[in-house]
């Protein structure tokens, strides 16, 4: 049964090009969440998402951040233009249901974003 | 707002040694608590859980008791090993999101 999956596990861009991150959540999950873990910094909420749906976006950064879960296929999250501050680790968490109470977020491996 | 304060690493400890990380948060309300745990190259995983006061999330030998009194939710575990050497992640629910705190890098050596 897998896991989370992430992909790309590395990514590598120079400033002004467009990042694309995916998210394939655990089979049967249809919520996903997004985060991001800067050097030296703890893991922070960026977006939830339900298929079609953006639920709760109040971590994203107000410009050239985007994100979709579709009704097929994975979820995605969008850096336009990135910059050397966009480096960091973009990890992704699936749930069966709407996180409340003790509900387990499932994550993925992260993908490392990088640039130069 | 909500938060968490994790003791900072990286530690590192002889095998067999014990084991504290300090967790305390800052929460509205009555939050679960969680510690999760990331080996290298892999996302993090759930380690043990609490949900309410004075409930003990154990695993692994690894154990955390939720105090409310003290806002605290420390990770012990009695004797390590070198199998242990990971990140560890102290974490609150509170509504929709996780607030997790900044990890803490353990290296146990033989």
């Amino acid at each position: 049964n897998a896991g989370v999956m992430q992909n790309p596990r590395h990514l590598v861009r120079r400033r002004g090009q467009e990042a694309r991150l995916r998210c394939s959540p655990m089979k049967g999950h249809s919520h996903v969440y997004w985060y991001r873990q800067l050097p030296e910094e703890g893991l922070k909420f960026m977006v939830y998402l339900q298929k079609e749906n953006i639920i709760d976006e109040s971590g994203m950064p107000k410009e050239r951040f985007s994100a979709e879960f579709p009704k097929e296929g994975p979820s995605i999250l969008r850096i336009q233009q990135v910059v050397r501050g966009d480096s960091a680790a973009y990890f992704c968490a699936s749930s069966k249901n709407r996180l409340a109470g003790a509900e387990t977020q499932y994550f993925g491996p992260g993908t490392r974003l990088l640039v130069l | 707002g909500d938060s968490v304060t994790q003791m900072e690493g990286p530690v590192t400890l002889s095998e067999e040694a014990f084991l504290t990380i300090n967790c305390t948060y800052t929460a509205t309300g009555y939050p679960s608590l969680f510690w999760y745990v990331q080996y290298p190259g892999e996302g993090l995983q759930l380690l043990l859980k609490a949900t309410k006061a004075d409930d003990k999330g154990s695993n692994k030998g690894f154990e955390a008791t939720y105090r409310k009194e003290t806002t605290s939710f420390h990770l012990e575990k009695g004797s390590v090993q070198v199998s242990d050497s990971a990140v560890y992640f102290c974490a609150l629910e509170a509504g929709n999101q996780f607030y997790f705190g900044t990890g803490t890098s353990l290296t146990v050596i033989p």
